[in-house]
């Protein structure tokens, strides 16, 4: 069984400093991807970042930035320069196994704003 | 543009009415997955499909079924509405058939059963 866990229900964040969001997982299988995705107030989920288990090098997408530590199973986001556009949910997501449509599983997401 | 299309975009329906969900990939793709969101709460995984085989099962109500046709797109039915079914409903796809790349959502079905 895969589990992604979330432990900041909110989190609050000054517009153009750096924020980070935690993602901690579980799973089994030694192949996996760990995503993140943004669902703004209009309910839209947009993906932002991927990051394989077999990958070297720590994912990176423009101001997005995933953590990657796999002996402590974490993959927390972090985003450079807030916007006061980046408040949104943000979901950490985890896909295991390697059969084509294998589910994700989400965490409960975290609540981010940005203040002016 | 490549991207995942879904209708209707808002549904309201009747308690013990059925509703049916369309999802359309495009381009066309061979896996399909729907996903339930019910109001501030995370995504939960329904039924996927791979070449038009149910692939994996979460937990889908026994008055829902879903079906991928030959021109890939996908059908997810509701029958016996209740007032729990009121969610948002996403269809995803992966990029390119590749296996753990991201998964493109659609824009979502919000549906409303009154």
């Amino acid at each position: 069984a895969q589990k992604i866990t979330q432990t900041q229900p909110g989190m609050f964040v000054q517009e153009k400093e750096a924020v980070t969001l935690d993602c901690t997982y579980d799973t089994s299988d030694p192949s996996y991807g760990l995503f993140w995705y943004k669902q703004p107030s209009s309910g839209e989920m947009i993906f932002l970042i991927y990051q394989g288990s077999y990958d070297q090098q720590n994912a990176t997408e423009g101001r997005y930035s995933l953590n990657f530590q796999k002996a402590r199973k974490s993959a927390n986001l972090v985003i450079s320069a807030s916007q006061l556009g980046d408040s949104a949910m943000y979901f950490c997501a985890m896909r295991a196994g390697e059969t084509s449509g294998s589910r994700l599983t989400f965490g409960e997401g975290t609540q981010l704003t940005v203040n002016p | 543009a490549a991207g995942v299309i879904q209708s209707p975009r808002h549904l309201i329906k009747e308690k013990r009415e059925t509703a049916t969900l369309k999802c359309y990939p495009i381009p066309r793709h061979d896996t399909v997955y729907w996903y339930q969101q019910g109001p501030g709460q995370d995504p939960q995984f329904l039924i996927s499909f791979y070449e038009k085989m149910q692939s994996d099962k979460g937990s889908i109500p026994d008055r829902f079924s879903a079906q991928q046709f030959s021109d890939y797109h996908s059908e997810l039915n509701m029958s016996s509405l209740e007032l729990g079914d009121s969610a948002l409903y996403f269809c995803a796809k992966d990029r390119d058939g590749r296996m753990n790349t991201e998964a493109f959502f659609g824009q979502g079905t919000r549906l409303t059963v009154v």
